[in-house]
């Protein structure tokens, strides 16, 4: 069973494009995450969703918006998407502070290349 | 400077221990973690430790916690090729206690 899913695993596509990313949780966790890794690994948080409010929208261009239809899960669509956003993006969540802290679990990926 | 400062690169010899050092600034954290990240896959808890204790153990991994100089080292012991990974440290503080990551160091384990 997949903890944290995201579709695409890949996406490759022309500069200028709009593309969305979607994420899924089956932990019963009550926020949701979105990550961007750059080339040099550097992990940034962009936003976070508690039971489907933002709570987190860090210094993130407004092409990027994120969606929670149900607290299970967080969609990121791009708009208008430039070579810079090229990176892996990372969908996570959490049940938020517990015995560990706020352990982040993080799904696997999806690498967008722009051409 | 980063919240979150480690060195990028470490290589070691399979049999051999490791050491990650990882420094940050923000003297009210309250937990602190490393995650590990296999190639292609996304980032999993490896281990923690709360920030009112100095030390952790757990099978072959040793964490230490140096409060006063924001130090934080994580040990693997007898390194594994299946070990190879990049290694992150992370901290939290505040209500929300949402992690700020460094920038991992990869660990390269050779025969």
């Amino acid at each position: 069973d997949t903890a944290v899913s995201q579709t695409p695993k890949y996406l490759v596509t022309q500069m200028g494009n709009d593309k969305s990313i979607k994420c899924e949780q089956n932990l019963g966790h009550d926020t949701m995450y979105w990550y961007k890794q750059d080339s040099k690994k550097f992990l940034k948080i962009m936003f976070s969703y508690n039971n489907k409010e933002l709570i987190i929208n860090e210094t993130v261009p407004n092409r990027f918006s994120p969606k929670s239809p149900d607290k299970a899960h967080l969609n990121l669509h791009i708009n208008s998407l430039e070579l810079g956003d090229s990176a892996v993006y990372f969908c996570a969540s959490s049940q938020g502070y517990s015995g560990k802290g706020n352990e982040q679990f993080f799904g696997p990926g999806t690498r967008l290349t722009v051409l | 400077g980063e919240d979150v400062e480690q060195s990028l690169f470490l290589s070691v010899r399979e049999g051999d221990s490791s050491v990650i050092n990882c420094t940050y600034t923000d003297s009210s954290s309250t937990y602190l973690y490393w995650y590990k990240q296999e190639p292609g896959a996304g980032l999993q808890l490896l281990t923690y430790i709360f920030s009112n204790m100095d030390m952790k153990q757990d099978q072959r991994l040793t964490v230490l916690l140096n409060k006063k100089d924001k130090h934080l080292s994580l040990r693997i012991a007898d390194t594994q090729t299946g070990d190879s990974a990049i290694y992150f440290c992370a901290e939290s503080t505040g209500g929300s206690y949402i992690p700020t990551f460094g920038r991992g160091t990869s660990l390269i384990v050779h025969p």
